[in-house]
């Protein structure tokens, strides 16, 4: 069974940081795209940042580019996303989702881990 | 980037009805269009993908079509269970976006 279980989030003021991660089993974590998607209170989905199975290639959305870094560690099944500089409009649950061995079709989504940027 | 309509923002059904709901992208995403739904309190879980084909699990009353710019979710007879917001998303080019989603709510 394929899981993906968010930590990390938590209060944090503006400007600060924040290290979230993603715990994957179920699958061969090397083998797959995986990505960040926030949302939120009371909005829609929005596309963070995504990385190729082999971390060789990192996509970002425009708002994060510069300030968010998206790693894997292939060896311990995990996934993370450094945010610096964080903006109250950071504030979002943000998950994790499972691609393809080749798309970004978001096949699974862990629980999410709430952020709340405020001072 | 490309950006996604969706239409309508809300649509009010009764169960044993069905819904069509609409995804309209800015340009071409070709066929590279999801849809997802999402019940309050949880993640979206992938129904469709490619525009037409059923994610594992996914019950046959769920369809998509489509194709350039204008797709279509449908749900064929409603039940309870259907009754949530659907987003739409593509990815054909970066970056990734998503639609603002349709509310389906019990009339």
């Amino acid at each position: 069974e394929v899981q993906l279980v968010e930590s990390g989030g938590g209060l944090v003021q503006p400007g600060g940081s924040l290290r979230l991660s993603c715990a994957a089993s179920g699958f061969t974590f090397s083998s797959y795209w995986i990505s960040w998607v926030r949302q939120a209170p009371g909005k829609g989905l929005e596309w963070v940042a995504s990385i190729k199975p082999d971390g060789s290639g990192k996509y970002y959305v425009d708002s994060v580019k510069g300030r968010f870094t998206i790693s894997r560690d292939n060896a311990e099944n995990s996934l993370f996303l450094q945010m610096n500089s964080l903006r109250a409009e950071d504030t979002a649950i943000y998950y994790c989702a499972r691609g393809g061995t080749a798309t970004t079709i978001f096949h699974y989504w862990g629980q999410g881990t709430l952020v709340t940027v405020s001072s | 980037e490309i950006v996604l309509t969706q239409s309508p923002a809300t649509l009010s059904l009764s169960p044993g009805e069905r819904a069509t709901l609409s995804c309209r992208a800015s340009q071409s995403v070709s066929s590279y269009l999801a849809w997802y739904q999402q019940k309050p309190g949880q993640a979206p879980r992938l129904l469709i993908y490619e525009t037409s084909n059923r994610a594992t699990g996914i019950p046959a009353r769920f369809s998509g079509s489509g194709s350039g710019t204008d797709f279509t979710l449908t749900i064929s007879s409603l039940e309870p269970e259907d009754f949530a917001v659907y987003y739409c998303q593509q990815r054909s080019n970066w970056p990734l976006t998503f639609g603002q989603g349709t509310r389906l709510e019990i009339q």
